[in-house]
């Protein structure tokens, strides 16, 4: 049964940075994509990244790109989100998620997720 | 980016009742669609890809289809369980994108 435990959210200071950890289990970590959606009451859902299953390449959104860096360690089977200059706009509830068997771009099996609030 | 816009924003509906949601794409994304199911507090779920395809585990009263940039999901018999909020999401090309949701509410 696959399962994503996001550690590092919380409150984080405008203009500071953010690091989320994603533990995985239940699958073969390398075998997979990795995304990271965050949802906000303002945009929903919106999707974040995405990396390689071994980790040589990642995607962004345009909105986060130059702010956001993806890595991943598949001997230790965690994913990696770093974050700069957080803005109140950033606050949201943000999940890990494992690519579906069937196509790496399909963001397939979510975890429970992590809230961020950026407030001073 | 390839714009998904979805519809309705929200809707009421009667158990055993049967609802549709559209969703369009601003341009061509094949058969790359995903429908997801979220409950209040919940993850989101995939529960359809590539535009017709049930994931593992999905009842048969949910269906997709597709013509041409225009998607639909509908849901046959609506159960307690199935009110929820709806996503589409096109997977056709990073950046990936979702439509803004389809609440089904309990008329």
């Amino acid at each position: 049964q696959v399962h994503l435990e996001v550690s590092g959210g919380g409150v984080v200071q405008p203009g500071r940075s953010l690091r989320l950890s994603c533990a995985a289990s239940g699958f073969t970590f390398s075998s997979y994509g990795m995304h990271w959606v965050r949802q906000t009451p303002d945009k929903g859902l919106e999707w974040m990244a995405l990396i390689w299953p071994d980790g040589r390449d990642t995607y962004f959104a345009d909105s986060l790109k130059g702010r956001i860096s993806l890595s991943r360690d598949n001997a230790k089977n965690t994913l990696y989100l770093e974050m700069k200059t957080m803005r109140p706009e950033d606050s949201g509830l943000y999940y890990c998620v494992r690519s579906s068997d069937q196509w790496l771009y399909s963001p397939g099996s979510w975890g429970q997720g992590t809230l961020v609030t950026v407030s001073s | 980016d390839i714009q998904m816009t979805q519809s309705p924003s929200s809707l009421s509906a009667s158990v055993g009742g049967r609802v549709t949601i559209i969703c369009r794409a601003s341009q061509s994304i094949g058969n790359y669609l995903n429908w997801y199911q979220q409950k209040p507090g919940k993850a989101p779920e995939l529960l359809i890809y590539a535009a017709t395809h049930l994931e593992s585990g999905v009842p048969s009263r949910f269906s997709g289809s597709e013509s041409g940039t225009t998607f639909t999901l509908t849901i046959n018999g609506l159960h307690p369980e199935d009110f929820a909020t709806y996503f589409c999401q096109q997977s056709y090309n990073p950046p990936l994108t979702f439509g803004g949701g389809t609440k089904v509410e309990v008329k």
